[in-house]
């Protein structure tokens, strides 16, 4: 199994601020993933984070909104820009370790903006 | 895109009783159904998934049905503990090509009574 090691851990933040969050994997991995958890909610996909090209984002989120970087196989960032309150939320990376395995999640960064 | 929905979503039972969760998925192109289960304030941890070619898969005390006909597929706990309460996702995703990222439900909150 992928260890999978996201930073910070949680953060209270300043609205109009930007957050970035880092994903680091033990492990070079094929796939790597950003969701967001409400509070008390489901999991719902940011993007897909692509090495070496831009993210690929679901609908309801954009680029200048959440600009994701992956720039190698085992390293991912998130940045949560101009934030306001409705962004706090749990946002987690994951990852799937090698084509047709399972998928891994870090521990959450718990996003508060105040 | 593919849509999860899932029920009940509040499920308690007496220890000892069975627990069941169902699912169902809109896409018929979805081959692989996990199920996560996630404790307060942790990150997702996968128990059991299933694919397309199966029917019915077991670990335990735990147990996946999949009917494709139908577009549902259902998790059994047997025997519950109160360390089975937890928050249960099924997902689904397209585990050869295309949407590799994971649709999840809303989520079970399943509660055991000691």
């Amino acid at each position: 199994s992928a260890v999978i090691s996201q930073k910070p851990s949680r953060d209270i933040c300043q609205r109009g601020t930007s957050l970035t969050i880092q994903c680091q994997v033990d492990s070079q991995v094929t796939m790597m993933f950003w969701y967001r958890q409400q509070p008390g909610q489901s999991l719902t996909l940011i993007a897909t984070a692509n090495q070496g090209s831009e993210a690929t984002y679901e609908s309801g989120f954009v680029i200048d909104k959440f600009p994701i970087s992956r720039p190698n196989l085992t390293f991912s960032t998130l940045t949560v820009s101009n934030m306001s309150p409705e962004d706090s939320s749990i946002y987690l990376c994951s990852v799937e370790a090698r084509v047709n395995t399972e998928a891994f999640f870090g521990q959450g960064t718990r996003l508060t903006v105040v | 895109g593919e849509n999860v929905e899932q029920h009940p979503s509040t499920l308690s039972v007496q220890e000892g009783d069975s627990a069941v969760i169902k699912c169902t998925y809109s896409d018929s192109a979805s081959n692989y159904f996990p199920w996560y289960k996630q404790e307060l304030g942790k990150r997702p941890q996968l128990i059991i998934d299933i694919r397309s070619n199966v029917g019915e898969k077991k670990d335990q005390r735990i147990a996946v049905t999949l009917n494709k006909t139908a577009k549902h597929f259902s998790l059994h706990i047997t025997e519950t503990q109160p360390e089975d309460s937890a928050v249960y996702f099924c997902a689904a995703s397209i585990r050869t090509t295309g949407r590799r990222a994971l649709t999840f439900g809303s989520g079970t909150r399943l509660q055991v009574q000691p």
